[in-house]
């Protein structure tokens, strides 16, 4: 089946910083769709983006289907993003897979 | 508009007893999973549907899991008897559409501990 893996697995970054979080995803997908889940377990979504570009805020997004990967942008860092961040994608057979996450703690 | 919403929040039980989760989806969305997260992590599907019919079911342990969604609309996922591998947040997230153009919304989970 298709296999999902998101770098990096661990990130510790200083208040006020940037940061990229990359899903790789080993075949192509009818779906993508990124997710914060905060410390109370509690999973928020963030994009729903199979394709191109999306931004929110601080936060954007870039999916190239076509080579297979995904890539979240976090600027100007805050406490509260920290947490972990998962991607989930729906393969072309409908299954629907997360991947490990990137657990990010934020510094004050 | 209201989210999932799911219940109870926490349950401890001993190994080889009976246990039921409850979720009721975002009104109007007609597909609901059930999720299983083992702490570190990410969640795993156990169970699809769409309004009452199973779509995937295909990572459920038919052999001890159970679930139904009688009415299309609120659902109950039904572990019996539990294990101790079975402790897990147990989450359930709605959409409006199957497929292609589904964006999925979570609950905030039960955590189950067995013990």
């Amino acid at each position: 089946g298709i296999q999902v893996e998101q770098s990096p697995p661990d990130l510790i970054l200083q208040e006020g910083a940037n940061s990229t979080l990359r899903c790789n995803f080993s075949d192509s997908v009818n779906n993508l769709q990124w997710f914060h889940q905060n410390p109370w377990g509690q999973l928020i979504n963030l994009f729903y983006i199979p394709s191109g570009t999306k931004q929110n805020g601080r936060l954007s997004a870039t999916t190239v289907a076509t080579e297979r990967y995904s890539l979240l942008y976090i600027s100007s860092s805050q406490t509260t993003d920290s947490g972990v961040y998962f991607c989930a994608v729906v393969s072309a057979d409908d299954k629907i897979i997360f991947g490990k996450g990137t657990r990010l703690h934020i510094l004050p | 508009e209201a989210g999932v919403a799911q219940s109870p929040r926490y349950k401890i039980i001993e190994k080889r007893q009976s246990v039921a989760f409850w979720c009721n989806p975002i009104s109007g969305h007609a597909t609901l999973y059930w999720y299983q997260q083992i702490l570190g992590q990410g969640p795993k599907l156990l169970i699809q549907f769409q309004n009452n019919g199973v779509v995937d079911d295909s990572q459920l342990p038919k052999d001890r899991f159970s679930a139904e969604r009688l009415k299309g609309v609120d659902s109950t996922l039904k572990i019996q008897p539990a294990k101790l591998e079975d402790s897990a947040v147990y989450l359930c997230a709605s959409s409006s559409r199957r497929l292609a153009g589904y964006e999925q919304y979570f609950g905030p989970g039960t955590r189950l501990t067995v013990t």
